[in-house]
């Protein structure tokens, strides 16, 4: 069955704009997980979603947001972009995103802020 | 927050086992301990994941000290294929937290 896809691939933006990442869950699936990897900080939990809820958050301000659809699909947006921002922004799926389910993660969306 | 822990490199001789180690001495009695790999421009994979039994799949096995405190993951012939950077996680309060993982080199 077809895996987890993020688009676009690969943004660059400039500092104060905004920006939507997508992310489409393998079917079946009702969690989706955001993540923030940059070299510095490694991998880090953004948020969670789960049948159209947010159930978690991790430490990011508020310019990080997000949301999901009835068909479990997500974006995540971040506002007023700063150059620590640019990072490989990651999305995982999972049945119901508990820890006893396993993880799939998308190939990623790399954003660089100028 | 749960932290893990785990050496920032290992080394490999191809076809041999491999003993990747983790301490995660926060853990609590309920989380999962999961490992998930990552090779250069590519999304983390998941290896395996368990929560106080020894695992086994086809890919490695994961071995649970009783106090659960540290976990070691195995892989019984290393390839070339498995040289990555591996991660070791737990999930705690509803969040995976994410280690600084082990790069794994493997040599022909």
């Amino acid at each position: 069955k077809a895996g987890v896809t993020q688009t676009p691939r690969y943004l660059i933006k400039t500092r104060g704009q905004q920006v939507t990442l997508s992310c489409s869950p393998i079917s079946g699936h009702r969690s989706v997980s955001w993540y923030q990897q940059t070299p510095g900080q490694g991998l880090q939990f953004l948020f969670e979603y789960f049948s159209e809820t947010q159930r978690n958050k991790g430490n990011f301000p508020g310019r990080f947001s997000g949301r999901q659809f009835s068909n479990s699909r997500s974006e995540m947006n971040v506002s007023t972009l700063e150059l620590g921002d640019s990072a490989l922004y990651l999305c995982a799926s999972s049945r119901r995103g508990q820890g006893a389910d396993e993880q799939f993660f998308g190939p990623g969306t790399r954003l660089t802020v100028l | 927050d749960a932290k893990t822990t785990q050496p920032n490199s290992m080394e490999s001789n191809e076809e041999e086992p491999v003993h990747l180690p983790c301490n995660h001495s926060t853990i609590s009695g309920t989380d999962y301990i999961h490992w998930y790999r990552q090779l250069p421009s590519q999304g983390p994979e998941y290896v395996i994941h368990g929560l106080t039994s020894n695992v086994n799949n086809r890919m490695a096995s994961l071995a649970i000290a009783e106090d659960r405190k540290s976990s070691t993951l195995i892989l019984h012939r290393a390839t070339l294929r498995d040289a990555a950077v591996y991660y070791c996680t737990t999930y705690n309060f509803n969040k995976f937290y994410f280690g600084s993982g082990t790069k794994l080199n493997v040599k022909p």
